[in-house]
């Protein structure tokens, strides 16, 4: 079934630093993508997504690109702030509204 | 508008109680869904509904109920509740559910916080 895989453990980095954190899927057909970022105490938000090969998505400065041949949706920002500390999840769905999580990465961002 | 509401937003339950955690949402939206969320493992499908007096199962349904009387409310019923069942759960509503190959942004509720003792 469709599944989506991001990179072990927490991420923890100063402030101004580039962030990635990587997420791989395994779909049939033309998933769509998304990141969904929980800030703490709250429900999840959608930050950015993207629905077909090549898009990239864009939101408060993270980036994302549908790259269909590596099947992969890495989540960047070039400079991030203490405000971006918060849990990241990477989802896909193949339709029909059901969304496939990964287990998500705690992201700390030291002063 | 208010979004996705859920009540309550913490519950502490005894192993065989039975309770009912709440939701709904004010935007019209067809889909619904209840998530679980669990330490290391991500957000996890319980339940969903593709519209009033129609729901399904998801990839963890065992333990629970739903059912979907109007658009607004999809309550997720535990009916005798187990310490397994421990969990922070989450309900998502999004409008498309029949476009092939589509899907809508969801919108998540702030969560409950279950303990079962």
């Amino acid at each position: 079934g469709d599944s989506v895989t991001q990179m072990e453990g927490p991420v923890t980095l100063s402030e101004e630093a580039f962030l990635t954190i990587n997420c791989t899927y395994t779909a049939t057909g033309y998933p769509s993508l998304f990141w969904y970022v929980q800030y703490p105490g709250e429900g999840l938000q959608l930050l950015l997504k993207a629905t077909k090969a090549d898009d990239k998505g864009s939101n408060k400065g993270f980036e994302a690109t549908y790259r269909k041949e590596t099947t992969s949706f890495h989540l960047e920002k070039g400079s991030v702030q203490v405000s971006d500390s918060a849990v990241y999840f990477c989802a896909l769905s193949g339709g029909n509204n059901r969304l496939a999580f990964g287990k998500g990465n705690q992201v700390v961002v030291i002063p | 508008n208010a979004g996705v509401t859920q009540t309550p937003k913490f519950q502490v339950l005894k192993t065989g109680q039975s309770m009912t955690l709440q939701c709904a949402q004010d935007m019209n939206h067809e889909y619904m869904s209840w998530y679980r969320q669990d330490p290391g493992m991500g957000l996890r499908l319980i339940h969903y509904s593709v519209g009033a007096g129609i729901t399904d199962q998801g990839e963890v349904p065992n333990g629970y109920n739903v059912s979907r009387s109007t658009t607004e409310d999809f309550p997720l019923r535990l009916l005798s509740a187990a310490p397994s069942q421990t969990s922070v759960y989450f309900c998502a509503s999004s409008s498309s559910t029949l476009r092939q190959g589509y899907t809508d942004t969801q919108y998540f509720g702030p969560g409950t916080r279950l303990t079962v003792l």
